[in-house]
């Protein structure tokens, strides 16, 4: 079975520039989260998804972060303008849906964002 | 809001010993899911062990273990006959179980060093 796939891995961009990450679920996944690790700290979640409906992004700055999820399966989080600040590991997960039981998140590898 | 500390940045333990990770949590809630993720250097974050609050035995995968202490909001692992390749960051995670979000909030981490 194919894990969680992002693109690109690595990202070096100057302040106040756009920059966009893509995040292809596991099959038959409906759930889908981005997280944010900064360097030193535990991920953080920015936005979950259930298929395409937003269901938490309580915690996504709006003002210059926005995330999508076309048609229920890959996924586009975007960052405009940059600030130095979000220089991050930027994580997708994906979980199956099963009603009321919790699920194991299963991570991709992650975008490094390097904001200069 | 959920808190979850990690006082314990890096740790080190001779290879075939055992070696405990502590944590703990701040809620109100009653019901709730703790985990511990390993996050291997270069490579995706990986679920070591799940508990839900409402069991009272402590959950056990092969030589990792928890000791799950409720009314202390305490959930340490144990790693028994340490191996190599348990080198990572380990981290400690909460999912509160009401409502439609599956948010995992994430400890600092611990990196955990395995001596041949």
């Amino acid at each position: 079975e194919a894990g969680v796939a992002q693109s690109p891995r690595y990202k070096i961009i100057e302040k106040r520039q756009s920059v966009a990450f893509w995040c292809n679920p596991i099959s038959g996944h409906a759930t889908l989260y981005w997280y944010q690790q900064i360097l030193g700290q535990g991920p953080k979640l920015l936005i979950q998804f259930q298929n395409n409906g937003v269901v938490d992004d309580s915690q996504l700055p709006k003002d210059r972060f926005s995330a999508e999820r076309l048609k229920g399966v890959d996924s586009t989080l975007k960052i405009q303008p940059a600030k130095l600040e979000d220089s991050a590991v930027y994580l997708c997960a994906s979980s199956p849906w099963t009603g009321k039981i919790k699920n194991e998140q299963f991570f991709g590898p992650g975008t490094r964002l390097t904001v200069l | 809001a959920q808190t979850v500390t990690q006082s314990q940045p890096e740790m080190s333990v001779q290879e075939a010993e055992t070696v405990t990770l502590s944590c703990t949590y701040d809620t109100s809630e009653n019901n709730y899911y703790l985990f511990w993720y390993k996050q291997p250097p270069s490579r995706q974050m990986i679920l070591v062990i799940r508990q839900e609050a409402y069991k009272q035995q402590n959950a056990t995968e092969n030589r990792f273990s928890v000791n799950f202490q409720k009314a202390a909001k305490s959930f340490s692992l144990k790693i028994s006959d340490s191996q190599l390749g348990d080198t990572a960051m380990y981290f400690c995670a909460f999912m509160n179980v009401r409502g439609g979000s599956e948010k995992l909030v994430f400890g600092k981490g611990t990196k955990l060093t395995v001596n041949p």
